[in-house]
């Protein structure tokens, strides 16, 4: 069974700091992708970075990066220099070759200024 | 103005009653999505459809259906089967530059029943 287990259901970060969302997920595929969206309170779904599971190279997008561990089937977020926009509700997602996407519950993201 | 849209935003039902949520996309996208999603919860897809003409059952489809009788148009009837249809319902498509991977979100419709 495809899963995907987000454990952390709200964090919260101060203005222009770093905070890092975990995600682990479990597929027996050996292609596939995962991806990051944000759903802000407007409940719009964004798509935030995306990683094919064959390149070894984490991806970046601006202040958001990744930390990829195929092995350990690990998937976490890093947000650098959180701003007030980036309050919302983050998914960590895993499409398997059926074009399915798998969510996970979404973890809650508080920026404080 | 390109992109995906859905609508209604809200929808009201009556028990017993089908209701038909639009999703119109002008990407060119060949693939389409529905998913719900439960307060506090993840989306769980409901169908999806690779090409015109063909679609394929989700993980949660019962007392659903849809038609894909055009590229750009993906509807999805809410029927009396349902039996708890309260939700907010994304659409989504995948396609063009970045092919099949990625899939793209409308901005939802709300609906609940009465």
């Amino acid at each position: 069974a495809q899963t995907v287990t987000q454990s952390q259901p709200e964090m919260s970060v101060q203005e222009a700091e770093t905070v890092t969302l975990s995600c682990t997920y479990d597929t027996s595929e050996s292609n596939y992708y995962l991806f990051w969206y944000k759903q802000p309170p407007s409940r719009q779904m964004i798509l935030v970075i995306r990683q094919e599971a064959y390149k070894q190279q984490n991806a970046t997008e601006n202040r958001f990066s990744v930390n990829f561990q195929k092995a350990a089937k690990s998937f976490s977020l890093k947000i650098s220099d959180s701003q007030l926009g980036d309050t919302a509700m983050y998914f960590c997602a895993l499409r398997i070759n059926t074009g399915k996407l798998i969510f996970g519950q979404g973890t809650t993201l508080q920026v404080k200024p | 103005d390109g992109g995906i849209t859905q609508s209604p935003k809200y929808l009201f039902r009556k028990e017993g009653q089908n209701v038909t949520l639009s999703c119109e996309q002008n990407l060119n996208h060949d693939a389409m999505y529905w998913y719900r999603q439960d307060p506090g919860q993840g989306l769980r897809l409901i169908y999806y459809s690779q090409i015109v003409n063909d679609f394929q059952k989700g993980d949660i489809a019962e007392g659903y259906s849809v038609s894909r009788e055009k590229k750009e148009s993906f509807p999805l009837t809410v029927t009396s089967a349902q039996k708890n249809p309260t939700a907010f319902y994304l659409c989504a498509t995948s396609g063009g530059a970045l092919g099949a991977d990625t899939q793209y979100f409308g901005p939802g419709t709300r609906l609940t029943v009465l």
